[in-house]
């Protein structure tokens, strides 16, 4: 299986601040043959189900705010969240989606100070 | 618009068995897999296993491996998961995905107790 670990496991910033999220996968989930990287992004805010914010590691899906971009390829993957917003107080999941079973990150919880 | 919408919340003993309904809308329901993800209070997020909507084709976590079965009614366009032999540990939200690859549209959760 592969695992992925997220760092740091929590993070509280000022309004406007940067927000980095580091994911590590155990083996590199880039897929030789289309060049991509099979890991998307989630937010959870309580009570709710997960939402997909990226997707092959840095497309944004349609309608998530353009604050929020994805990078990294192989095994090391970065979310930055460019000017941190109320409403974005949530806990941020990695996903490998390159073979199953499709494992998670952790999460790391992102709160305002 | 793209809708799943799951079953109600359920509380069972230990040694029962739960199936969680997932039906879905605003999509042609089988071009795409139905992903199950379950998680526990406070925890992180758990794959559970995956059909094809196609054909019926499933794919189980180890973990769970003579436990779980999923199914598909394409005629009503609905995704079911049924877990057997329920202990405390398996209390949980289950939630079913639509699985585009990544999971690009989840169903609000089905919360299941497992309780003496």
């Amino acid at each position: 299986d592969i695992v992925m670990t997220q760092s740091p496991d929590s993070l509280a910033l000022s309004l406007g601040a940067r927000a980095t999220i580091n994911c590590k996968s155990s083996q590199s989930i880039l897929y030789s043959s289309t060049n991509k990287n099979y890991l998307g992004w989630y937010q959870q805010k309580p009570g709710q189900p997960p939402k997909l914010l990226i997707y092959w590691a840095s497309t944004r899906e349609s309608g998530v705010p353009d604050r929020f971009s994805g990078s990294g390829s192989g095994t090391d993957f970065t979310l930055t969240i460019s000017s941190l917003q109320a409403e974005d107080v949530a806990i941020y999941y990695c996903q490998q989606y390159y073979s199953t079973p499709k494992t998670f990150g952790q999460g790391t919880k992102v709160e305002i100070k | 618009q793209v809708q799943l919408v799951q079953s109600g919340a359920e509380v069972k003993k230990p040694g029962a068995s739960v199936k969680v309904s997932c039906k879905a809308s605003g999509y042609t329901f089988t071009n795409y897999g139905i992903a199950w993800v379950r998680q526990a209070p406070g925890q992180g997020l758990e794959w559970m296993g995956w059909i094809s909507a196609y054909n019926g084709n499933t794919d189980y976590e180890q973990k769970f491996q003579g436990r779980v079965t999923m199914t598909i009614d394409t005629s009503a366009s609905t995704a079911y998961m049924e877990l057997r032999s329920l202990r405390s540990d398996d209390t949980a939200v289950y939630y079913c995905a639509r699985d585009s690859a990544p999971f690009d549209r989840w169903g609000q959760g089905t919360l299941v107790t497992v309780s003496s």
